[in-house]
């Protein structure tokens, strides 16, 4: 069983441009959470997400950034006219269910670079 | 502000010694989780404590939650270079179970 993929791993944009960061969660999992992570910081949270709604998006930016999760597909962190404070680490988590008795299973980050 | 603060920020310590990293936490909570993040990597999870539960122990690792004192402390015993790592803590307290994380304490294992 494979755990959670996020592609890219590194991604480099220029100030102005868009960014589409990718997640697919385990097997089976419907729920998906975001967290951003800058340089020697803890996460925070984003925005958490079942197929087809978004449940809890207080951690969001009101601006620029948006998220999905599909149907079909991964879900998708959509960042424009990225800024340079943008550049961080964010991971995505899923988990087979919602609420507290469930585990969050972490993938590998996507390292974004604003230059 | 953050949900939970740990103490120390940074650690450093002999392989063979006990590591002790500490977890505090400002409202009231369903579980408290600790996670390890090797340096550029993602997290892995270590243990969950739930709100009811006082001690829990997975291996070398020991968690406690004092949900009276709003902490939590994570014991590693017999250290090895491997434990090198930043560990959080991350309460959840809301019904969509989204995580508070702590800003980390860094432990460096010296051979």
């Amino acid at each position: 069983n494979a755990g959670v993929m996020q592609n890219p791993r590194h991604l480099v944009r220029r100030r102005g441009q868009e960014a589409r960061l990718r997640c697919s969660p385990m097997k089976g999992h419907s729920h998906v959470y975001w967290y951003r992570q800058l340089p020697e910081e803890g996460l925070k949270f984003m925005v958490y997400l079942q197929k087809e709604n978004i449940i809890d998006e207080s951690g969001m930016p009101k601006e620029r950034f948006s998220a999905e999760f599909p149907k079909e597909g991964p879900s998708i962190l959509r960042i424009q006219q990225v800024v340079r404070g943008d550049s961080a680490a964010y991971f995505c988590a899923s988990s087979p269910g919602q609420g507290v008795t469930y585990e969050q299973y972490f993938g590998p980050g996507t390292r974004l670079t604003v230059t | 502000s953050q949900q939970g603060e740990e103490d120390p920020q940074a650690l450093s310590i002999q392989e063979g010694e006990n590591a002790t990293m500490n977890c505090s936490y400002k409202t009231s909570i369903n579980n408290l989780q600790w996670y390890r993040q090797n340096s550029g990597r993602g997290l892995v999870h270590l243990i969950l404590i739930r709100s009811n539960e006082r001690e829990k122990h997975s291996g070398r690792l020991r968690v406690t939650l004092d949900t009276s004192k709003k902490s939590s402390s994570l014991l590693i015993t017999a250290s090895r270079a491997a434990d090198t790592a930043s560990y959080f803590c991350a309460t959840s307290g809301s019904n969509t179970g989204k995580l508070i994380f702590g800003q980390g304490t860094t432990l460096q294992v010296k051979p």
